[in-house]
């Protein structure tokens, strides 16, 4: 089974301020098997990214992902005041789905 | 526009059952695989259990196996768990999920979850 490490746990920034999210694999992934969610308090999540680096619909283009192998990285360029939120990124196999233990953006 | 929604949660006691609800619209919804998420409380997000669009394909999480069913009415556009032998480390919410697209276990939109709760 494939497990996923994202870091850091907790990423406190300001508004305007570049945001770079880590999520690691235990071993080499497809990155077309690969995605970011957002999961704001109280509300489902919502896919931001998928295959790694393509942006779903509706999703602004400050976000973006990018990776290979067993690192992949979410990015937001500039953190606008709703960005503030918890991201996941996911992975699925042929038979199982995991997600990482999440990285939460908190306003500094 | 899509919608999911989920019902069926509650209190159950230990060893008890539920089945949760998820009523699809607006989408083909028998074109599509759907999946069961769930989160405890202050917790991370946790994949159940997917079904594929015919119901020929089913997959669980390994702690779940023997416990869960999950099945679908594409008559109805609704999908369903079953959940028996219930346990604490059951309690969570549960959100179902449409895939993006066949072959793609990407979930671009989600239920407003029900809350199951496993307690004495």
């Amino acid at each position: 089974e494939i497990l996923l490490t994202q870091s850091p746990g907790t990423l406190s920034l300001s508004p305007g301020e570049r945001a770079t999210l880590s999520c690691r694999a235990t071993q080499s992934v497809s990155i077309t098997s690969l995605a970011w969610y957002q999961q704001k308090p109280g509300q489902a999540p919502r896919l931001l990214i998928y295959g790694a680096s393509s942006r779903a619909t509706d999703i602004p283009d400050r976000f973006s992902g990018s990776g290979s192998g067993t690192d992949f990285t979410l990015t937001i360029s500039r953190l606008e005041p709703e960005d503030f939120a918890v991201y996941y990124c996911q992975h699925y196999g042929t038979s199982s789905v995991t997600f990482g233990g999440g990285t939460k953006v908190e306003i500094k | 526009e899509v919608q999911l929604f989920d019902s069926g949660g509650g209190f159950v006691q230990p060893g008890g059952s539920l089945r949760l609800s998820c009523a699809a619209s607006g989408f083909t919804f028998s074109s599509y695989a759907m999946t069961w998420v769930r989160q405890a409380p202050g917790k991370g997000l946790e994949w159940v259990s997917a079904i594929s669009p015919s119901s020929n394909s089913i997959y669980y999480i390994d702690s779940v196996k023997g416990r869960f069913t999950i099945s679908r009415d594409n008559s109805k556009s609704t999908l369903y768990l079953h959940m028996n032998n219930l346990r604490a480390e059951d309690t969570a919410i549960y959100y179902c999920a449409k895939n993006l697209a066949t072959g793609m276990a990407f979930y671009d939109s989600w239920g407003q979850g029900t809350l199951v709760t496993v307690s004495s």
